[in-house]
């Protein structure tokens, strides 16, 4: 079975602290994606990756980053933790050898900022 | 990406053929129709897609109108299980995939 592994399904972090969020895939998949699910806002794009160390900002990067060192791997970066953070964060991927190719989604991490 | 207009609720009988419609009038010749559902608490899943031509699979079919502007995603016999929010996406290429707040389908016993 393909698999998207987020690192943490529920975290609670301070205002100003730094989060990592992690997301590991075992489907040599080239593209991947972060978003964040808020209620009456669906699914927003926040940053994707075409492949190993690229990056392009999504609809609302602000107050993020993101690091792709290894294909398998793309992890989201809130460098100061502000509670307008507090979501659901959602990792895809997708291959990128056809332009066809469905995502497959984590389970998503819920981030809680006090 | 092309936008989508998706009904906020809809409401089907189990047993019943769920028919959850979108609209994207704005859609480009090489875009696709895509339909993902999120079940409550899970990363959201892909169903089906399709370009020009009605497509089956396993879980649902989809029917586009000849002039693309809109499309049908059916569920012909809903359990209570289909409950879920469904996303009706348009894409083309290797264009960023934009999620709308899709159409919550409530299942009734």
């Amino acid at each position: 079975d393909v698999k998207v592994t987020q690192s943490s399904r529920y975290l609670v972090k301070r205002t100003g602290e730094k989060v990592f969020l992690e997301c590991v895939q075992d489907m040599d998949h080239e593209n991947m994606f972060w978003y964040r699910q808020d209620p009456g806002l669906g699914l927003r794009l926040i940053y994707f990756s075409y492949d190993v160390k690229m990056k392009e900002k999504g609809d609302i990067p602000e107050g993020y980053s993101v690091s792709r060192e290894k294909k398998e791997r793309f992890s989201l970066i809130l460098e100061s933790a502000s509670t307008n953070q507090t979501s659901m964060y959602l990792c895809a991927s997708r291959t990128g050898t056809s332009e066809t190719g469905e995502l497959f989604f984590g389970e998503g991490s819920r981030l809680t900022v006090l | 990406d092309a936008k989508t207009t998706q009904p906020t609720s809809m409401d089907c009988a189990e047993g019943r053929a769920a028919n959850l419609p979108c609209n994207h009038s704005t859609i480009s010749g090489n875009e696709y129709v895509y339909w993902y559902r999120q079940i409550h608490s899970q990363g959201p899943q892909y169903i089906i897609h399709g370009l020009k031509n009605n497509e089956t699979n396993e879980m649902a079919s989809l029917i586009i109108t000849e002039d693309r502007k809109s499309s049908t995603l059916i569920l012909p016999h809903a359990t209570l299980r289909d409950t879920a929010v469904y996303y009706c996406i348009v894409k083309g290429g290797y264009q960023k995939v934009t999620f709308g707040t899709g159409t919550k389908l409530q299942v009734i016993p």
